[in-house]
């Protein structure tokens, strides 16, 4: 199986506080992206970082790619009750298709 | 832009009977619709990629015959889960490629729950 592996699997901070979600894949990738799934809902796309790109930010996410350790890493700053859900990341291959990580599911308390 | 949206969002029914899904990308053309099952706590597993016009292509350890596909048309997949069972009982997502450029982000329906007794 190609599936990703997630750590940690389920994170619990407060309110502010950075939380920091890790994956890795198992071959070289096309592409990573993360996606953000509320509890009993859809995915919402939050990033994608290319194979050739180590780090991006969009708002309060950064995210890192090590292509060499075949591992990316999620970080959320100043985290709010508001960002609690569970995140995935997906690899992408040669194809077009997605193959999930395991997920981290975080809770945030006010 | 790029939604996409699933109906039913969540039906229950016997076993033994089929129960079809619906996704639709609402304003958008999607060449290319991917069906997922995510069972609870767990991460989303790839079904299928659907093709408008063709067969579908299914991941490996995927009935074919069980989780019929099809993609009529470039708005709209279906999903048919033939004879389900209990162990058929699970959250079906399904996504789609915006077509032209890369193809490279998924847009994802809010999911169906499916739950057979």
């Amino acid at each position: 199986s190609q599936q990703g592996e997630e750590d940690p699997q389920a994170l619990s901070i407060q309110e502010g506080e950075n939380a920091t979600m890790n994956c890795s894949y198992k071959t070289s990738i096309n592409n990573l992206q993360w996606y953000r799934q509320n509890s009993g809902r859809g995915l919402v796309h939050l990033i994608l970082i290319r194979s050739n790109e180590r780090e991006k930010h969009s708002g309060r996410l950064r995210v890192t790619l090590d292509t060499s350790k075949k591992s990316s890493s999620l970080l959320i700053t100043a985290s709010r009750a508001a960002d609690t859900a569970s995140y995935f990341c997906a690899a992408s291959y040669n194809t077009d298709k997605l193959i999930f990580g395991t997920g981290t599911r975080l809770q945030v308390f006010p | 832009g790029a939604v996409v949206s699933q109906h039913p969002s969540w039906v229950i029914c016997k076993s033994g009977t089929s129960v079809k899904i619906e996704c639709r990308s609402l304003d958008f053309q999607a060449t290319t619709m991917f069906w997922y099952r995510q069972f609870p706590k767990q991460s989303l597993m790839l079904m299928a990629t659907s093709n408008e016009g063709s067969k579908a292509t299914y991941e490996q350890g995927v009935e074919k015959d069980k989780f019929l596909i099809n993609h009529a048309s470039l708005t709209l997949s279906t999903l048919t889960v033939t004879s389900a069972h209990p162990e058929d009982s699970s959250f079906y997502i399904c996504s789609a490629s915006v077509p032209g450029g890369r193809k490279e982000t998924q847009y994802f329906g809010p999911g169906t729950r499916l739950l057979v007794l």
